[in-house]
């Protein structure tokens, strides 16, 4: 069973450009989540998603945006880069169902660099 | 808010000696309680997890406990290898505003031959 994946691996873009990351999950998983992950701030959740449906955000601004596709597959656009955009970041997978004790698998993230 | 905070690193050891790495939370409900284990150039993996006050999580010689009382889930392991060298995030999920599980900034073990 193929795990997560996340395309592209690596990043570079410059201050003001756009971005655009992929995420496919698990097959079966209907529910994808993304992290942001910096050296100082460890893992911050930027939003979830399930069935095309925005669940949860976190404390990002409007730059951050995602969504999601039928087959589950997701995408996250960050707008008008700036520096401190500059990341790891991370999407997960799950089968969504809001048990609590229900566990992500992650892709290796896309690591992204803004000059 | 609901929040995750771990003990600082990195931590260095040399093999065969004890780790504990402290967690502990704030959040609102009961939450499930998660360690997972980010290796170089990958993505994390979850190691144990345990879901009520008192559970023992456990797997690949590591263990950690539900303390309700202390609102800790410290990890720890007896006798570490090299290969257990990597970030380790505690994290918590299941409270209220759901769907999304919280994690610690992370720790850094660095483990020497």
């Amino acid at each position: 069973k193929a795990g997560v994946t996340q395309t592209p691996r690596y990043l570079i873009k410059t201050r003001g450009q756009q971005v655009t990351l992929s995420c496919s999950p698990i097959s079966g998983h209907r529910s994808v989540s993304w992290y942001q992950q910096t050296p100082g701030q460890g893992l911050q959740f930027l939003f979830e998603y399930f069935s095309e449906t925005q669940r949860n955000k976190g404390n990002f601004p409007g730059r951050f945006s995602g969504r999601q596709f039928s087959n589950s597959r997701s995408e996250m656009n960050v707008s008008t880069l700036e520096l401190g955009d500059s990341a790891l970041y991370l999407c997960a997978s799950s089968f969504g169902q809001g048990t609590t004790n229900e566990k992500l698998f992650f892709g290796s993230g896309t690591q992204l660099s803004v000059l | 808010g609901d929040s995750v905070t771990q003990m600082e690193g990195p931590v260095t050891l040399s093999e065969e000696a004890f780790l504990t790495i402290n967690c502990t939370y704030t959040a609102t409900g009961y939450p499930s309680l998660f360690w997972y284990v980010q290796y170089p150039g990958e993505g994390l993996q979850l190691l144990l997890k345990a879901t009520k006050a008192d559970d023992k999580g456990s797997n690949k010689g590591f263990e950690a406990t539900y303390r309700k009382e202390t609102t800790s889930f410290h990890l720890e392991k007896g006798s570490v290898q090299v290969s257990d060298s990597a970030v380790y995030f505690c994290a918590l999920s299941g409270v209220a505003g759901g769907f999304k599980t919280i994690f610690g900034a992370g720790t850094r073990l660095f483990v020497k031959a």
